[in-house]
This record gives structure tokens, sequence and C-alpha cells, in this order.
């Protein structure tokens, strides 16, 4: 079975630049996640959807973050212009749908570094 | 508010038993992950409990007390490739969501 896909693996930008990061969920996983990763700290959840609907966003720096899953699959984070504060590792994660005890597949992240 | 704790870091010797601790207070429990995180590396999937009492799969054990908010996991017979950050994750309520929170991860250095 597939894992969870990303790409890039790596990226550097400058300051105010925009970047987007795509995920490919695992087939058939109907619920999909973006975190952010600092080093040295746990995951934080930026937004889930389900399907191709946002069920949580609340952590999502909406005037510089957005994210889309048009078709309910594949999925993309965009940051709209990038700050120094955004260096961190982007994982995307999957899992069969929203209940208790569905676990989270990872994907290997992207490492962003903003200069 | 949601918070979880974790001891920052760990030392333990080849061969030894180590425990991680993992205390919470949420609002609601639904569940609480463990998962473990290679340097560089993206988490991966532990154990889960939902239910007080322990679960073994194997090397790692994990224990829930609802009650007391608490959890740890218990690792034995340790190997160097078991060096690593192990986070802890409660799935609690927020408004009608289950969001799953996360805490800041123990790392862990066995040493030969």
């Amino acid at each position: 079975e597939a894992g969870v896909a990303q790409s890039p693996r790596y990226k550097i930008i400058e300051k105010r630049q925009s970047v987007a990061f795509w995920c490919n969920p695992i087939s058939g996983h109907a619920t999909l996640y973006w975190y952010q990763q600092i080093l040295g700290q746990g995951p934080k959840l930026l937004i889930q959807f389900q399907n191709n609907g946002v069920v949580d966003d609340s952590q999502l720096p909406k005037d510089r973050f957005s994210a889309e899953r048009l078709k309910g699959v594949d999925s993309t984070l965009k940051i709209q212009p990038a700050k120094l504060e955004d260096s961190a590792v982007y994982l995307c994660a999957s899992s069969l749908g929203p209940l208790s005890s569905y676990e989270q597949y990872f994907g290997p992240g992207t490492r962003l570094t903003v200069t | 508010g949601q918070n979880i704790d974790q001891p920052t870091e760990m030392t333990a010797t080849e061969g030894a038993i180590v425990q991680i601790n993992c205390t919470y207070q949420t609002s609601g429990f639904n569940g609480l992950f463990w998962y473990q995180q290679h340097a560089g590396e993206a988490p991966t999937f532990l154990s889960y409990n939902v239910l007080d009492g322990l679960e073994e799969k194997g090397r790692f054990s994990s224990f829930l007390s609802r009650s007391k908010g608490y959890s740890y996991l218990l690792l034995k017979e340790l190997q160097m490739k078991d060096s690593a950050s192990y986070l802890c994750a409660v799935r609690a309520t927020a408004g009608n969501n289950r969001k799953l929170i996360w805490g800041l991860g123990t790392s862990l250095a066995v040493n030969p």
C-alpha cells in the first residue's frame, strides 16, 4: 500500500515570496490533515478536511495561508506571503475517517526555510 | 484550556526499560495516541488507548488512567534504534469537533 506522498521535500524561499505544497493521501482515506511542526515541538494542526470539506481550520493563519482539496483526494497548502516564522516542516497526514480510533498516517513532510 | 505535559528529554541504556509519562487536561476525552518520530522523519503510530488499562504490543506497552488524566509508554529491551522523539496526543472535544491535541514530545536517547 502506497503511503502519503508530499512534494517538494525541501524548499528555500525569501520572505514575502509565495510557496505551495502538495499532498496525495493514502487511497480511500477520507480525512486529510495539514500540520506545521517547528523544530523541537509537536505538530500543530493547521487544517483538517473531511472529503473536500473543511472540518477544522481554527489554527490556520488565514491572512496568509490557504488550503484546498477540490476533488476530495489531493490537497495543496499555500503560503502567501511567507514570513521568517513560517520556517518549519509541513506534514500532511490522512486517516480513514474522523473517528477517534483511526490512526493518522503521515507523509515525509516538506521542510520550508524562509530567509 | 487544552494542555499535554511530557518530559522534554530522557536518557536510558541499551537493554533497559524506560517509562515515558504523559499527563493531560483537555475538554472531553476520546482517546490517546502515542507516536514515534525519528529525527528528520514523520511521526509513525505506536499505540491507541481509549479505555483504562495496559495495552501491550511487543516491546512497547501503553497505559491509560482517564480519572487521573495520565498515560505512559513503556519501552522494554531498549535498542539503539529506539532513540527518537515520542509524542503523546489526545483526541479532545472542541465545539462540535474532536481535535487531536499534541504534546511537545519526549526526546529519548538510548546509550550503549
